[in-house]
C-alpha cells in the first residue's frame, strides 16, 4: 500500500510552546489530507481536512487559531499546535487518500504522540 | 446518531481459530465505502480491507474477509486462522460517497466506530 510518513513520532514540550507536525505522502500526490486526534482507548476524531492550495476545513469545535494547518505542496501537510497546553496532549495522526482503481483508499501516517508538560 | 456501530468493546479468540468482528452502519447515501483498519499498540493505523456499496461480491484480502450484508447494513470483518500478531484494536469506518478527493466535500471524510479490542490467546 501507499506510504504516509509523519514527523516527529513523539514530542514532549513545555506549556506555551508551539509544536509542528509534518505529514508526507511518500509515493503519491495528495491534494487532500486529513488530521485526526485520538485520546487513549478512544476512536479517531477528525480535526480538519487539509486542502492543497486553499484553506483547511475544520470540524465543529476545533479551534482553527490553535491548530494551524498548512498544505504546502502535493505531498506535505503540517499541523502546528500553537501555545500548547497539557490538555492538548494526545495522539495526532494524519492520513491521505490514494486513488485505488474503483475507489480511494485512505492511508495513515504512524502518528505523533504529543505530551505537553 | 452514530453512523458506525461496533458493539463488541473486546473479543478473545484462540490462536488458529476464526473470529468475526461486528460492524453496522447507517447512511441514506446509496454510494459509500466501508473500511476496516487495525491499530496495534504502536498506534499506526493499518488498512486491512475495503468494500464499496456497489460491489457484488464480498471483499477478501488474505486472511481477512468482509461479510457485507447490504440490506442489514452490516459489514463484519472475519479473520481466519488467528495469529498472535492479530491482537490489536480494530476499527470499522465508512465514507459516504465513493471518492475522497472532491474539493470542498466534507461529507467524504471517514467516520469511525469506537473499535473492538481483539486479544488472541495462545
Amino acid at each position: 500500500g501507499a506510504v504516509v510518513s509523519q514527523h516527529p513520532s513523539w514530542v514532549i514540550c513545555k506549556s506555551g510552546t508551539s509544536v509542528k507536525i509534518e505529514c508526507r505522502s511518500l509515493d503519491f500526490q495528495a491534494t487532500t489530507m486529513f488530521w485526526y486526534r485520538q485520546f487513549p482507548k478512544q476512536s479517531l476524531m477528525l480535526m480538519a481536512t487539509s486542502n492543497e492550495g486553499s484553506k483547511a476545513t475544520y470540524e465543529q469545535g476545533v479551534e482553527k487559531d490553535k491548530f494551524l494547518i498548512n498544505h504546502a505542496s502535493l505531498t506535505l501537510s503540517t499541523l502546528t499546535v500553537t501555545s500548547a497546553h497539557p490538555e492538548d496532549s494526545s495522539f495526532y495522526i494524519c492520513s491521505a487518500p490514494q486513488p485505488s482503481g474503483r475507489s480511494d483508499t485512505q492511508y495513515f501516517g504512524p502518528g505523533t504522540r504529543l505530551t505537553v508538560l | 446518531a452514530q453512523k458506525i456501530t461496533q458493539t463488541q468493546p473486546g473479543m478473545f479468540v484462540q490462536e488458529k481459530e476464526a473470529v468475526t468482528l461486528d460492524c453496522t452502519y447507517d447512511t441514506s447515501d446509496p454510494s459509500y465505502g466501508l473500511f476496516w483498519y487495525k491499530q496495534p499498540s504502536s498506534g499506526e493505523m493499518i488498512f486491512l480491507i475495503y468494500q464499496g456499496s456497489y460491489d457484488q461480491q464480498n471483499a477478501t484480502e488474505g486472511r481477512y474477509s468482509l461479510n457485507f450484508q447490504k440490506a442489514r447494513k452490516s459489514a463484519n470483518l472475519v479473520i481466519s486462522a488467528s495469529q498472535l500478531g492479530d491482537s490489536a484494536m480494530y476499527f470499522c469506518a465508512m465514507r459516504e460517497g465513493l471518492f475522497f478527493q472532491v474539493s470542498g466535500a466534507g461529507s467524504y471524510q471517514l467516520t469511525f466506530g469506537k473499535g473492538t479490542k481483539l486479544s488472541v490467546i495462545p
